[in-house]
């Protein structure tokens, strides 16, 4: 049990609709990050949410955006799809602080766009 | 940019044979070095991890991995692998030290497929 829950687990859109997707961090964890994972490559960071702050953003359009709850929770929102956007998205969490490097990671929830 | 590069896509090996995996990153500063394992149909998970102290670290399963800061470096061994080994490996690298606050962004390699014949 990986202790981060996302949902859903699989969704197929079209192009040009909205996603939202849904991450519960591992009890106790505080930040929330964002990944995406295309077919055959390595999870690429989309941006870090902590304190309900965006804190670090890696390099995706303002098409995706993200939100954190007070309870920790996160949601991670993409407009406009695009057929690119088509991966595995993954969220992961942690505990602030020095040594806070280690992510916790859920199993993720695969987007289809056609 | 910063970036992990892994060399080896894919690997097959028998039961028993040793195994190691490259990775090697561009950052200068002081870094934070991860490898994380995402068995068949399972979530990433973390392998072991380097952020001081003794370069060869180990971890779960027997796996150990060595830094070396000269070559920028941080291989991935294991002296026998076995079946259920078979699995998808990242390397990652965390760049600068988190002293507080929000955990730093990871950049994660290409990964490694390492699948174990029997």
């Amino acid at each position: 049990d990986a202790g981060v829950t996302q949902s859903p687990t699989h969704l197929i859109k079209t192009r040009g609709q909205q996603v939202t997707l849904r991450c519960s961090p591992k009890s106790g964890h505080d930040t929330v990050s964002w990944y995406q994972q295309a077919l055959g490559q390595g999870p690429q960071f989309i941006f870090q949410y902590y304190e309900e702050e965006e804190r670090q953003r890696g390099n995706f359009p303002d098409r995706f955006s993200g939100h954190q709850f007070p309870n920790y929770s996160s949601e991670l929102n993409v407009n406009a799809l695009l057929l690119g956007d088509s991966a595995l998205y993954l969220c992961a969490s942690s505990l602030a602080g020095y040594g806070a490097n280690v992510l916790t990671f859920g199993a993720g929830s695969r987007l289809t766009v056609l | 940019a910063q970036s992990v590069s892994q060399h080896n896509h894919h690997v097959i090996l028998s039961e028993a044979a040793s195994l190691e995996l490259g990775c090697n990153y561009s950052y200068g500063g002081t870094v934070n070095l991860f490898w994380y394992v995402q068995y068949p149909g399972q979530h990433l998970q973390l392998l072991l991890k380097y952020f001081s102290g003794d370069p060869l670290v180990k971890g779960i399963k027997g796996f150990e991995a060595e830094f070396i800061k000269s070559k920028f470096s941080f291989n991935l061994r294991k002296p026998s692998v076995q079946w259920s080994d078979t699995a998808e490996y990242f390397c990652a690298v965390n760049p600068g030290r988190n002293y507080g606050g929000a955990t730093n962004k990871l950049i994660f390699g290409t990964g490694t497929l390492l699948a174990v014949q029997p």
